[in-house]
């Protein structure tokens, strides 16, 4: 089966570094996605990790450990527009697997 | 066009009427998904096709759905006898990639968000 969890609300302010956590047990799995997904829009590609480690993107970053079933998103520098809900996303091919959203509200 | 379209945004209907969803992904991409996402959750998997071949329907929550790609670009989905509990934004998504999400990228439209009464 497959099962992805991840918190489902996290406040920070503006400037500061937020790590979204996300655990997963999947059969097939064939790397992770995190998406941004603002209020009303369609979600967007943000990361993909298929190997073990941290990949480093401007000011989002994103780790994967496959032996633990665990990856995060960190965001550095937080911004008010980084507001949005963020989906952890994983599976075999042609199915993706969706979290909940873990929705991140900045303040100022 | 530049992105993954979809149409219409939004549509109310009465509870057991019929409705169609239309999804005109990017050109050239292989795979195209649909997706259920009901308010305050992630996407749930509704159905794969790669190219006109529909592979993997499993996530059509009754055969009161139904979707369709005949030429292996533009897709339907197909909603017969609505009920309150199909309200939700249905999604579609493209991937150039024929692995279907397993390595490629997939794009989203802005979702169509049905309404049930």
């Amino acid at each position: 089966g497959q099962n992805i969890d991840q918190p489902t609300e996290m406040t920070a302010t503006e400037g500061a570094i937020v790590q979204i956590n996300c655990t997963y047990q999947t059969s097939g799995f064939n790397g992770l996605f995190w998406y941004q997904q603002h209020a009303g829009e369609a979600p967007t590609f943000l990361s993909y990790n298929v190997l073990d480690g941290l990949e480093e993107k401007g000011r989002f970053s994103s780790f994967l450990s496959r032996s633990k079933g665990y990856s995060y998103l960190l965001l550095k520098e937080l911004q008010m527009k980084d507001s949005a809900s963020y989906l952890c996303a994983g599976g075999g091919f042609q199915k993706l697997v969706f979290g909940t959203g873990t929705r991140l509200l900045v303040s100022p | 066009g530049a992105g993954v379209s979809q149409s219409p945004r939004y549509k109310v209907a009465k509870r057991g009427q019929d409705v169609a969803l239309r999804c005109d992904p990017i050109s050239g991409h292989v795979s195209l998904f649909w997706y259920q996402q009901a308010l305050g959750q992630g996407p749930e998997f509704l159905t794969y096709f790669q190219n006109e071949a529909q592979l993997d329907k499993s996530g059509l929550p009754s055969d009161r759905f139904f979707a369709e790609r005949p030429e292996g670009s533009v897709s339907t989905l197909k909603i017969q006898r609505t009920q309150q509990e199909d309200s939700a934004v249905y999604l579609c998504a493209s991937s150039l990639d024929e692995t279907g999400g397993g390595g490629g990228e997939l794009f989203f439209g802005e979702g169509s968000r049905l309404t049930v009464l």
